[in-house]
């Protein structure tokens, strides 16, 4: 079975101050990882997504996410905030065994308060 | 259209009330999931459609609960004899392919109030 971890329910940040939302996830197979946001009373986009190749992802947004496969971690990155980017932010993990329905496993989300 | 589509975007409903849940997927997006957010809580896996047949419905918490898919369009999700435990936000997701590699585009959800 997958799981996915964030570690920090809420993490509040300055505006224009660098920040990372942390993930963990466990799998015995190999995944795909995601990484959405939820602005208030909306649904949820696509930031960025890890398929293969290159560990370090970048997204919309100035989001990056570097893919760390021996601490299974996927943690979420931005040099420098905007209060615009206060919003839940969402990791999710997909198994990677081709033709497979993809379920996402989503974490509990990470909400990011931006202040002036 | 454009993106996924749902209705209605708030219910409020009456402990032991039926509702049926709408959403509207992309066109041309085989897959279609509903996941369910209660307050301060992550996504729960629902269903999963591929077409209108539904090979994973592990999710689903009941057998109050139901959905059904049409062709490769319309999906509903009803819930039966509702219970103050329903109350959440309810997100349909379509998918353009079969391959968990393609991401998932989101509607803005049902938020449901059983009172």
């Amino acid at each position: 079975a997958q799981s996915v971890t964030q570690l920090d329910s809420q993490v509040p940040v300055f505006e224009e101050a660098p920040v990372e939302l942390r993930c963990n996830y466990s799998s015995s197979v190999s995944v795909y990882l995601f990484w959405y946001v939820q602005y208030p009373n909306q649904g949820l986009q696509l930031l960025l997504k890890y398929l293969s190749g290159s560990t370090l992802v970048k997204g919309i947004n100035g989001f990056e996410a570097e893919f760390n496969k021996s601490q299974t971690s996927f943690h979420l990155r931005k040099p420098s905030v905007h209060i615009s980017d206060t919003a839940e932010y969402f990791c999710a993990v997909s198994m990677n065994y081709g033709g497979s329905q993809g379920n996402l496993i989503f974490g509990k989300g990470t909400k990011l308060s931006v202040k002036p | 259209g454009a993106g996924v589509s749902q209705s209605p975007s708030n219910k409020v409903t009456e402990k032991g009330k039926d509702v049926e849940l709408r959403c509207d997927p992309i066109s041309g997006h085989t897959a279609l999931y509903w996941y369910r957010q209660r307050l301060g809580q992550g996504l729960e896996f629902l269903i999963y459609f591929q077409g209108n047949s539904a090979p994973d419905k592990s999710g689903l918490p009941s057998d109050r609960f139901s959905a059904e898919r049409t062709g490769e369009s319309v999906s509903t999700l009803t819930i039966q004899r509702t219970q103050q435990e329903d109350s959440a936000v309810y997100l349909c997701a379509s998918r353009q392919g079969i391959l968990s590699s393609y991401g998932y585009t989101f509607g803005s959800g049902t938020r449901l109030t059983v009172v």
